[in-house]
């Protein structure tokens, strides 16, 4: 079964806090980890991809990979309310061309 | 920048009738995706193809649906017969490679089906 697993929230930080978003993979073998933004109404945005263990930094957004643990994160520092959205994980499972998401988690960043 | 393009943004049509849904990938992705979202639901995948064939195709790309490249520049998801559960909104994607591929999505078109 392939799954991708984030808590759907709703995630509530206030302004200028740290946000943690958190999700979880079933293929061990999974190779390609993706974060998106989605606003309501709007197709996906990439924030970030990440593929080695370890963290990943840009701007304000750190993303961490676990493979061992089959865990997969991202970090919002200093949030801002323009960060209110839904945060999809993406993973590409395999070693095809196959892309799943997760459910997503509601994030909203309170002024 | 360049971006992902679909027309139509809105497509009505009645139960059992074909729908093609159209895309624009960027111009040097060589990569190509179908995916949909059933209203407040999560994005699924449908299908990718790559060197003008399919690479991947999901469960939910059954024989009612078909990808096309007909020319150098679109890229069509066509629906044979819809079904009333075929209602969502539909993203096509492109990415410049396979396996760490960042996709870039399309602004989607809403199908609904009556």
């Amino acid at each position: 079964q392939k799954e991708v697993e984030q808590n759907s929230g709703p995630l509530s930080v206030p302004e200028g806090a740290i946000a943690s978003l958190n999700c979880t993979y079933s293929d061990r073998g999974s190779q390609s980890f993706f974060w998106y933004r989605q606003y309501s109404g709007k197709s996906p945005e990439l924030i970030m991809s990440i593929y080695s263990n370890g963290d990943k930094e840009d701007g304000r957004f750190t993303a961490q990979l676990n493979k061992a643990s089959q865990y997969v994160s991202l970090l919002i520092r200093d949030s801002q309310p323009s960060d209110s959205a839904t945060y999809l994980c993406a993973v590409n499972m395999f070693t095809g061309n196959q892309f799943y998401f997760g459910t997503g988690t509601s994030l909203t960043v309170i002024p | 920048e360049p971006e992902v393009t679909q027309t139509p943004s809105h497509q009505v049509t009645q139960m059992g009738q074909e729908v093609i849904l159209r895309c624009v990938p960027i111009s040097n992705h060589l990569y190509f995706y179908w995916y949909r979202q059933i209203l407040g639901q999560k994005v699924e995948f449908l299908v990718s193809f790559y060197n003008n064939e399919i690479s991947e195709k999901s469960e939910i790309f059954d024989d009612q649906f078909s990808v096309e490249r007909p020319d150098g520049s679109n890229f069509t998801l066509k629906i044979r017969s819809t079904k009333l559960e075929d209602s969502a909104m539909y993203f096509c994607a492109s990415g410049t490679e396979a396996q760490h591929n960042e996709q870039f999505f399309g602004p989607g078109t809403r199908l609904t089906v009556l």
